[in-house]
């Protein structure tokens, strides 16, 4: 079945710094890649996606790229600050899949003062 | 998101002991999931309705079941809990939309469930 792998496991930046998630999928007809953020005891929130038809996509300091021929894409994050301390994941899914996503592991990002 | 409830917050059981988990939504969405989250392992879909009517299996349905009581309740049930059912479960509801082009949809997630089996 369809896989996203999610790495690292663990990332920890200084205040300021940029920080790099990446994720890869297995199903070449994926063509929804949304990411999550979730903070202790809340559920997982939609920061950033990017569909199929786009290389790049930016929201103020978050960014997500994408390549469909490596079948990869990442979550840029720059000028981290500590509350952007949480897990993200990362997610894949098709049109006629109607919304079913595959998460990545997550990847827990701690942001130091 | 206090639009997507989910009750109770935490809660133990015995093994063999049947629980009920609930979701409420007032988004009006017509489609709502039910998560499991585990350590290292990311969300794994356990069960899916796009409305009162269609209910799917997700990837991890075995030992559960769900009831869609209205569009604006999704239930999940372990019909006899087990201890590696122990986990953080979420629900979700979502905003479909098909524009002509790639289609939009942003999932919606409630605070989650803490299950703990013993």
């Amino acid at each position: 079945g369809e896989n996203v792998e999610q790495h690292p496991s663990t990332l920890s930046v200084q205040e300021g710094d940029s920080a790099v998630i990446k994720c890869t999928y297995s199903d070449s007809a994926s063509n929804y890649f949304p990411w999550y953020k979730q903070e202790l005891g809340k559920g997982p929130q939609l920061i950033i996606d990017i569909r199929s038809n786009v290389g790049e996509k930016k929201d103020q300091r978050i960014a997500v790229t994408l390549n469909k021929t490596a079948k990869h894409f990442s979550l840029h994050i720059t000028e981290t600050q500590p509350e952007d301390s949480a897990v993200y994941f990362c997610a894949a899914s098709r049109h006629n899949q109607g919304g079913k996503l595959i998460f990545g592991q997550g990847t827990e990002l701690s942001v130091k003062p | 998101d206090a639009d997507v409830t989910q009750t109770p917050r935490n809660r133990i059981t015995k093994t063999g002991k049947r629980i009920m988990l609930e979701c409420s939504q007032t988004k009006g969405h017509d489609r709502m999931y039910w998560y499991r989250q585990d350590p290292g392992l990311g969300l794994r879909l356990i069960y899916y309705s796009f409305d009162v009517k269609d209910i799917n299996k997700g990837e991890i349905s075995d030992g559960y079941s769900v009831s869609r009581q209205a569009q604006a309740k999704f239930s999940l049930s372990l019909e006899s809990a087990i201890p590696n059912q122990t986990a953080l479960y979420f629900c979700a509801t979502s905003d479909y939309k098909f524009v002509g082009g790639p289609y939009q949809e942003t999932q919606y997630f409630g605070p989650g469930t803490r299950l703990l089996v013993l």
